[in-house]
Protein backbone atom coordinates (compact mmCIF):
# COMPACT_ATOMS: atom_id res chain seq x y z
CA UNK A 1 0.00 0.00 0.00
CA UNK A 2 0.94 3.23 -0.99
CA UNK A 3 1.84 5.74 2.13
CA UNK A 4 3.03 9.50 2.57
CA UNK A 5 5.07 10.98 4.72
CA UNK A 6 5.20 14.43 6.11
CA UNK A 7 7.80 14.86 9.19
CA UNK A 8 7.35 18.24 9.71
CA UNK A 9 3.73 18.88 12.40
CA UNK A 10 4.89 22.70 12.20
CA UNK A 11 7.04 25.17 10.41
CA UNK A 12 7.73 29.23 11.04
CA UNK A 13 9.23 31.51 8.24
CA UNK A 14 9.71 34.88 8.44
CA UNK A 15 7.49 36.69 5.52
CA UNK A 16 9.55 37.71 2.67
CA UNK A 17 11.70 34.28 3.26
CA UNK A 18 11.80 30.78 1.83
CA UNK A 19 10.60 27.61 3.13
CA UNK A 20 10.82 24.10 2.15
CA UNK A 21 8.61 21.78 3.36
CA UNK A 22 9.60 18.08 3.34
CA UNK A 23 7.68 14.92 2.10
CA UNK A 24 8.40 11.40 1.65
CA UNK A 25 6.61 8.41 -0.01
CA UNK A 26 6.44 4.72 -0.26
CA UNK A 27 4.92 2.95 -3.53
CA UNK A 28 5.65 0.34 -5.79
CA UNK A 29 4.00 2.15 -8.91
CA UNK A 30 5.89 3.75 -11.74
CA UNK A 31 3.38 5.75 -12.97
CA UNK A 32 1.66 8.16 -10.23
CA UNK A 33 0.74 11.76 -9.56
CA UNK A 34 2.02 14.15 -6.49
CA UNK A 35 0.51 16.83 -5.40
CA UNK A 36 0.65 19.99 -2.32
CA UNK A 37 -2.39 20.75 -1.03
CA UNK A 38 -3.24 23.87 1.19
CA UNK A 39 -5.61 24.26 3.37
CA UNK A 40 -6.52 27.44 5.32
CA UNK A 41 -8.97 27.55 8.58
CA UNK A 42 -11.81 27.91 5.95
CA UNK A 43 -10.95 23.85 5.57
CA UNK A 44 -11.11 24.50 1.37
CA UNK A 45 -8.37 22.01 0.20
CA UNK A 46 -6.67 23.90 -2.92
CA UNK A 47 -4.41 22.25 -5.33
CA UNK A 48 -0.92 24.31 -4.62
CA UNK A 49 0.93 22.14 -6.95
CA UNK A 50 0.98 18.69 -8.99
CA UNK A 51 3.89 17.27 -10.44
CA UNK A 52 3.03 14.01 -12.85
CA UNK A 53 6.14 10.65 -11.78
CA UNK A 54 7.32 10.59 -15.61
CA UNK A 55 8.55 14.18 -15.80
CA UNK A 56 11.88 14.80 -14.53
CA UNK A 57 11.56 18.44 -14.84
CA UNK A 58 10.26 19.74 -11.51
CA UNK A 59 6.92 22.00 -11.37
CA UNK A 60 6.70 24.94 -10.78
CA UNK A 61 3.71 27.54 -10.23
CA UNK A 62 4.72 31.21 -9.24
CA UNK A 63 5.94 31.12 -6.10
CA UNK A 64 5.91 27.43 -5.40
CA UNK A 65 8.30 24.90 -6.93
CA UNK A 66 8.91 21.70 -5.95
CA UNK A 67 12.27 18.86 -5.38
CA UNK A 68 10.77 15.41 -7.26
CA UNK A 69 13.74 13.21 -6.46
CA UNK A 70 11.76 10.13 -8.05
CA UNK A 71 14.37 7.35 -6.96
CA UNK A 72 14.47 8.56 -3.55
CA UNK A 73 10.88 8.89 -3.17
CA UNK A 74 11.11 12.28 -1.72
CA UNK A 75 8.79 15.30 -3.09
CA UNK A 76 9.51 18.43 -1.06
CA UNK A 77 7.61 22.00 -1.57
CA UNK A 78 9.28 25.41 -1.56
CA UNK A 79 7.69 28.52 -1.15
CA UNK A 80 9.71 31.57 -2.35
CA UNK A 81 9.32 35.30 -0.72
CA UNK A 82 6.77 33.86 1.86
CA UNK A 83 3.65 35.95 2.33
CA UNK A 84 0.86 36.10 5.32
CA UNK A 85 -1.77 34.60 3.31
CA UNK A 86 0.34 31.32 2.85
CA UNK A 87 -0.19 30.52 6.60
CA UNK A 88 -2.37 27.34 6.35
CA UNK A 89 -1.91 23.42 6.56
CA UNK A 90 0.06 21.57 3.63
CA UNK A 91 -0.96 18.54 2.73
CA UNK A 92 1.69 16.24 0.79
CA UNK A 93 -0.58 14.02 -1.63
CA UNK A 94 -0.20 10.82 -3.79
CA UNK A 95 -2.41 9.26 -6.41
CA UNK A 96 -1.86 5.89 -9.02
CA UNK A 97 -2.31 6.91 -12.38
CA UNK A 98 -5.11 4.99 -12.50
CA UNK A 99 -8.09 7.08 -13.70
CA UNK A 100 -10.06 8.56 -10.98
CA UNK A 101 -7.54 6.56 -8.27
CA UNK A 102 -7.78 7.97 -4.45
CA UNK A 103 -5.90 10.32 -3.17
CA UNK A 104 -3.46 9.31 0.02
CA UNK A 105 -2.90 12.31 1.90
CA UNK A 106 0.02 12.75 4.39
CA UNK A 107 -0.91 14.32 8.05
CA UNK A 108 0.18 17.98 7.37
CA UNK A 109 2.63 20.30 7.77
CA UNK A 110 0.92 23.54 9.63
CA UNK A 111 2.92 26.39 7.89
CA UNK A 112 2.76 29.73 10.10
CA UNK A 113 4.06 33.23 8.46
CA UNK A 114 6.17 35.54 10.82
CA UNK A 115 5.59 39.36 9.75
CA UNK B 1 -18.65 27.86 -11.93
CA UNK B 2 -19.98 26.88 -8.68
CA UNK B 3 -17.94 25.01 -6.37
CA UNK B 4 -18.18 22.10 -4.57
CA UNK B 5 -21.52 22.86 -1.78
CA UNK B 6 -21.68 20.98 1.35
CA UNK B 7 -23.84 21.44 4.25
CA UNK B 8 -24.37 21.57 6.71
CA UNK B 9 -20.84 23.58 7.65
CA UNK B 10 -21.04 22.31 11.53
CA UNK B 11 -22.80 19.58 13.32
CA UNK B 12 -22.83 18.52 16.84
CA UNK B 13 -24.74 15.84 18.29
CA UNK B 14 -24.77 13.45 21.38
CA UNK B 15 -23.54 9.88 20.45
CA UNK B 16 -25.23 7.62 19.55
CA UNK B 17 -27.42 10.18 17.07
CA UNK B 18 -27.52 10.07 13.88
CA UNK B 19 -26.46 12.76 11.46
CA UNK B 20 -26.51 13.39 7.38
CA UNK B 21 -24.37 15.30 5.72
CA UNK B 22 -24.89 16.64 1.93
CA UNK B 23 -23.02 17.42 -0.65
CA UNK B 24 -23.76 18.87 -4.34
CA UNK B 25 -20.77 18.42 -6.82
CA UNK B 26 -19.93 20.60 -9.50
CA UNK B 27 -22.25 20.30 -12.43
CA UNK B 28 -21.34 17.56 -14.89
CA UNK B 29 -18.40 15.78 -12.73
CA UNK B 30 -19.69 12.51 -12.77
CA UNK B 31 -17.33 11.21 -9.99
CA UNK B 32 -17.87 12.07 -6.09
CA UNK B 33 -15.66 11.56 -3.06
CA UNK B 34 -16.16 11.81 0.32
CA UNK B 35 -13.19 11.56 2.82
CA UNK B 36 -12.79 12.06 6.65
CA UNK B 37 -10.48 14.45 8.34
CA UNK B 38 -9.57 13.33 11.55
CA UNK B 39 -7.97 16.58 13.57
CA UNK B 40 -4.56 16.29 13.32
CA UNK B 41 -4.58 14.15 10.34
CA UNK B 42 -4.93 14.32 6.59
CA UNK B 43 -8.02 13.24 4.77
CA UNK B 44 -8.99 9.48 4.36
CA UNK B 45 -11.13 8.35 1.88
CA UNK B 46 -14.66 6.78 2.92
CA UNK B 47 -16.55 6.25 -0.62
CA UNK B 48 -15.86 7.14 -4.51
CA UNK B 49 -18.85 7.10 -6.80
CA UNK B 50 -18.86 7.29 -10.46
CA UNK B 51 -22.71 8.47 -11.33
CA UNK B 52 -24.29 6.83 -8.89
CA UNK B 53 -22.05 3.61 -8.94
CA UNK B 54 -20.26 2.63 -5.76
CA UNK B 55 -16.58 2.58 -7.40
CA UNK B 56 -14.28 2.28 -3.70
CA UNK B 57 -15.86 1.88 -0.42
CA UNK B 58 -13.06 -0.46 1.20
CA UNK B 59 -12.92 2.00 3.70
CA UNK B 60 -16.06 2.76 4.83
CA UNK B 61 -17.22 1.41 8.14
CA UNK B 62 -20.21 -0.01 6.85
CA UNK B 63 -21.95 -1.01 10.10
CA UNK B 64 -22.69 2.51 11.08
CA UNK B 65 -21.77 5.04 8.02
CA UNK B 66 -24.03 4.73 4.80
CA UNK B 67 -24.08 6.96 1.41
CA UNK B 68 -25.69 7.41 -1.62
CA UNK B 69 -25.76 9.09 -5.07
CA UNK B 70 -29.22 9.26 -6.31
CA UNK B 71 -29.58 10.05 -10.09
CA UNK B 72 -25.71 10.41 -10.00
CA UNK B 73 -25.58 14.35 -8.68
CA UNK B 74 -26.31 14.87 -5.10
CA UNK B 75 -24.73 12.69 -2.40
CA UNK B 76 -25.70 11.88 1.05
CA UNK B 77 -23.36 10.75 4.07
CA UNK B 78 -25.15 9.09 6.67
CA UNK B 79 -23.81 7.98 10.57
CA UNK B 80 -26.23 5.84 12.53
CA UNK B 81 -25.66 5.45 15.52
CA UNK B 82 -22.75 8.42 16.06
CA UNK B 83 -19.43 7.40 18.16
CA UNK B 84 -16.90 9.90 19.84
CA UNK B 85 -14.21 8.90 17.45
CA UNK B 86 -16.90 10.23 14.50
CA UNK B 87 -16.02 13.61 15.77
CA UNK B 88 -14.10 14.96 12.04
CA UNK B 89 -14.08 17.00 9.26
CA UNK B 90 -16.31 15.29 6.64
CA UNK B 91 -14.68 16.43 2.87
CA UNK B 92 -16.60 16.00 -0.22
CA UNK B 93 -14.92 16.36 -3.71
CA UNK B 94 -15.59 16.16 -7.20
CA UNK B 95 -13.98 15.69 -10.60
CA UNK B 96 -15.06 15.28 -14.08
CA UNK B 97 -14.58 11.88 -16.08
CA UNK B 98 -12.16 12.77 -18.83
CA UNK B 99 -10.12 10.95 -21.28
CA UNK B 100 -7.14 11.64 -19.51
CA UNK B 101 -5.37 9.78 -17.23
CA UNK B 102 -5.62 13.40 -14.91
CA UNK B 103 -8.94 13.82 -13.37
CA UNK B 104 -8.41 17.26 -10.62
CA UNK B 105 -10.29 16.81 -7.58
CA UNK B 106 -12.36 19.66 -6.34
CA UNK B 107 -12.66 19.85 -3.39
CA UNK B 108 -16.14 21.43 -0.95
CA UNK B 109 -15.51 23.34 2.62
CA UNK B 110 -16.49 20.36 4.75
CA UNK B 111 -18.99 19.35 7.58
CA UNK B 112 -17.19 19.76 10.93
CA UNK B 113 -18.82 16.70 13.39
CA UNK B 114 -18.32 17.52 16.92
CA UNK B 115 -19.40 14.06 18.90
CA UNK B 116 -20.48 14.58 22.42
Amino acid sequence: AQTVTQSQPEMSVQEAETVTLSCTYDTSESDYYLFWYKQPPSRQMILVIRQEAYKQQNATENRFSVNFQKAAKSFSLKISDSQLGDAAMYFCAYRSANRDDKIIFGKGTRLHILP
Amino acid sequence: EAGVAQSPRYKIIEKRQSVAFWCNPISGHATLYWYQQILGQGPKLLIQFQNNGVVDDSQLPKDRFSAERLKGVDSTLKIQPAKLEDSAVYLCASSPLLVSSYNEQFFGPGTRLTVL
